[in-house]
């Protein structure tokens, strides 16, 4: 059974400073993974996508990388900034299943 | 249009209540979710249409029931609910199947009294 764990649960930084939120999978056979971004009370908003064939993808500020063989997936956040300030859910795209299984996430709260 | 639109933001309800949720999108996506979300958690599916056809029934409660009339609406019919079924409700869409990107609606918050 696939199992995603994000680490940590909570970041506290201040603006400006780049950061790592870390994503772990326990069965390499996936598809894809997506990283996405939630704001309190609120819908998800997808940032990336990367496709198992992939290393990484990038937009903008934000670069996720992908190693399926470790099971690990980052999301780098450049020149962070107090609007990123949100809860990141990471989900990969299972083989053989038609589910989505997310990480619990990560909260970012960005300090000005 | 890239988004997906959700009616409702805001439900209260009483348990002998009827209601209905309801989700649009006109980006062609063949793929529809139904996700329910408690807080602090991450969402968790309930179900999934392919081509208007239910694929995925998460073994979720009958007095959950969903509808496609077509390809850019889904429906999720609520009757006789619980307090415990208070949460985020959240639709998504994509444009085949859940291996591509989803797309999220911004999601009903339903309270049930």
């Amino acid at each position: 059974k696939q199992e995603v764990t994000q680490i940590p649960a909570a970041l506290s930084v201040p603006e400006g400073e780049n950061l790592v939120l870390n994503c772990s999978f326990t069965d390499s056979a996936i598809y894809n993974l997506q990283w996405f971004r939630q704001d309190p009370g609120k819908g998800l908003t997808s940032l990336l996508l990367i496709q198992s064939s992939q290393r990484e993808q990038t937009s903008g500020r934000l670069n996720a990388s992908l190693d399926k063989s470790s099971g690990r997936s980052t999301l780098y956040i450049a020149a962070s900034q107090p609007g990123d300030s949100a809860t990141y859910l990471c989900a990969v795209a299972q083989g053989g299943s038609e589910k989505l299984v997310f990480g619990k996430g990560t909260k970012l709260t960005v300090n000005p | 249009d890239t988004e997906v639109t959700q009616t409702p933001k805001h439900l209260v309800m009483g348990m002998t209540n009827k209601k209905s949720l309801k989700c649009e999108q006109h980006m062609g996506h063949r793929a529809m979710y139904w996700y329910k979300q408690k807080a602090k958690k991450p969402p968790e599916l309930m179900f999934v249409y392919s081509y208007e056809k239910l694929s995925i029934n998460e073994s979720v409660p009958s007095r959950f029931s969903p509808e496609c009339p077509n390809s850019s609406l889904l429906n999720l019919h609520l009757h006789a609910l619980q307090p415990e079924d208070s949460a985020l409700y959240l639709c998504a869409s994509s444009l085949g199947t859940l291996w591509n990107e989803q797309f999220f609606g911004p999601g009903t918050r339903l309270t049930v009294l």
